[in-house]
């Protein structure tokens, strides 16, 4: 079963709208939480969240975590053209005696001029 | 710095060849990675190397071998290529022990198996 899901698959909107992608996930003893954006190639890292509740911002994207009901958002504020790419989540959680990484299937945003 | 290398940028197999993928990085980093990125899978590590000398299995780990051969280099091997391996692979190193959010990805090698 996928311990991460992300929503929507994919979704396309016009320069300027707001978009909130979710991933929620199930794991034993959550570590973290990472955000990525995939262009045409390797995945360049956005986000790391570990608490509850606090905002993470960089520009135009911010991103939250609630630990309680297991899931992060990844917020895109008046969003541009070169914000298309998709939108990778991953969990990070203790297994083995080691840290594993899994992610999700990721969202593909699409902004139209 | 040229950061994470690939070789190849592409490949194509036939059922039950082998071959090696290889991985540099030049930042000194300590810990390495692998993945595979299907279409709508997201990416999945196959094996990792949190430090050298050591080497370790992830969520995909079946049909491939891996080398940590020093601190440089991490090399991926199928001994016996199957059409389920086709897929882009990447690499990846991060400075500190399993620090993924610091992880820094190479350019991928798109590999097909007929």
């Amino acid at each position: 079963e996928d311990k991460v899901v992300q929503s929507p698959l994919s979704l396309v909107v016009h320069e300027g709208d707001t978009v909130t992608l979710n991933c929620s996930y199930e794991v034993t003893n959550f570590r973290s939480l990472l955000w990525y954006k995939q262009e045409k190639k390797a995945p360049t890292f956005l986000f790391m969240l570990t608490s509850s509740g606090i905002e993470k911002k960089s520009g135009r994207l911010s991103s939250i975590l609630d630990k309680k009901e297991l899931f992060s958002i990844l917020n895109i504020t008046a969003t541009q053209t070169g914000d298309s790419a998709i939108y990778l989540c991953a969990v990070v959680f203790p297994q083995g005696g080691s840290e594993k990484l899994v992610f999700g299937k990721g969202t593909k945003l699409t902004v139209n001029p | 710095n040229a950061g994470v290398t690939q070789t190849p940028k592409f490949q194509v197999l036939k059922t039950g060849q082998s071959m090696t993928l290889q991985c540099a990085q030049d930042m000194n980093h300590n810990s390495m990675y692998w993945y595979r990125q299907d279409p709508g899978m997201g990416l999945r590590l196959i094996y990792y190397s949190a430090s050298e000398g050591t080497t370790d299995k992830g969520e995909v780990p079946n049909g491939y071998n891996v080398s940590r051969l020093n601190k440089r280099e991490f090399s991926l091997r199928l001994e016996s290529a199957a059409p389920s391996q086709t897929s882009v692979y990447f690499c990846a190193s991060s400075e500190y022990r399993l620090s993924y959010n610091e992880q820094f990805f190479g350019p991928g090698t798109r590999l097909t198996v007929l």
